[in-house]
């Protein structure tokens, strides 16, 4: 079955530290890799994207990697700030369908930065 | 401001009751399609449409009919609410079907079934 793992589900760190999250996927081959921002009561966020042939994408301080060979990929937030507190959406594409029903959502991991 | 609304925000049913969650998009996006999300789990595809006219079912179908009668607007129906439909509804809208483009979610509604 395909699946979006990811981890940790949750982690808490001191504003100005970096930290990374984990996302590792048994979907093969697959699209496209995209990570989403969620803030508390809203919808998600796109914030990076990332092809099966890339292997890094940066957008600000969230720098995402790939891994195609081990199916992991990472999310890097440099110098936290308190408005990175939200989830953390790993979602990955299966090619060959034109439908949503091949999009994989990871269940998350809920950052919370503290001051 | 353009983007997804859903309508209402939050909302109390009790079981057996129907409803209609709105969603509304005016960015001229092809694609729509309605999520839940549960503590723990990913976001579920419940149902979704390529245009007006078409729709089709997701991974969580049961219990729920949609309709897209135009472009704007993808309304979701709870034909006979039940306690294991408590949970957040997104809505998502994209300029195409396929993977070139991410989503636009909506704020979520926040129903509850007692």
């Amino acid at each position: 079955k395909n699946q979006v793992e990811q981890s940790p589900q949750s982690l808490i760190i001191l504003e100005g530290k970096n930290c990374t999250l984990q996302c590792n996927y048994t979907v093969s081959p697959f699209s496209n890799l995209r990570w989403y921002k969620q803030d508390t009561g809203r919808g998600p966020v796109s914030l990076t994207i990332m092809t099966f042939s890339e292997n890094t994408k940066s957008n600000g301080r969230y720098t995402a990697t790939l891994d195609a060979d081990t199916k992991q990929s990472s999310l890097h937030i440099t110098a936290s700030q308190l408005s990175d507190s939200a989830s953390y959406i790993c979602v990955v594409k299966v090619p060959g369908y034109s439908s949503a029903s091949k999009i994989i959502f990871g269940s998350g991991t809920r950052l919370s930065i503290r001051p | 401001n353009a983007g997804v609304t859903q309508t209402p925000k939050f909302q109390v049913l009790k079981t057996g009751q129907s409803m209609t969650l709105q969603c509304a998009q005016d960015m001229n996006h092809e694609y729509m399609s309605w999520y839940r999300q549960d503590p723990g789990m990913g976001l579920r595809l419940i149902h979704y449409s390529v245009g007006a006219g078409i729709t089709d079912q997701g991974e969580v179908p049961n219990g729920y009919n949609v309709s897209r009668s135009t472009t704007e607007d993808f309304p979701l129906r709870l034909l006979s609410a039940a306690p294991s439909q408590t949970s957040v509804y997104f809505c998502a809208s994209s300029p195409d079907r396929a993977e070139g483009y991410g989503y636009t979610f909506g704020s979520g509604t926040r129903l509850t079934v007692v």
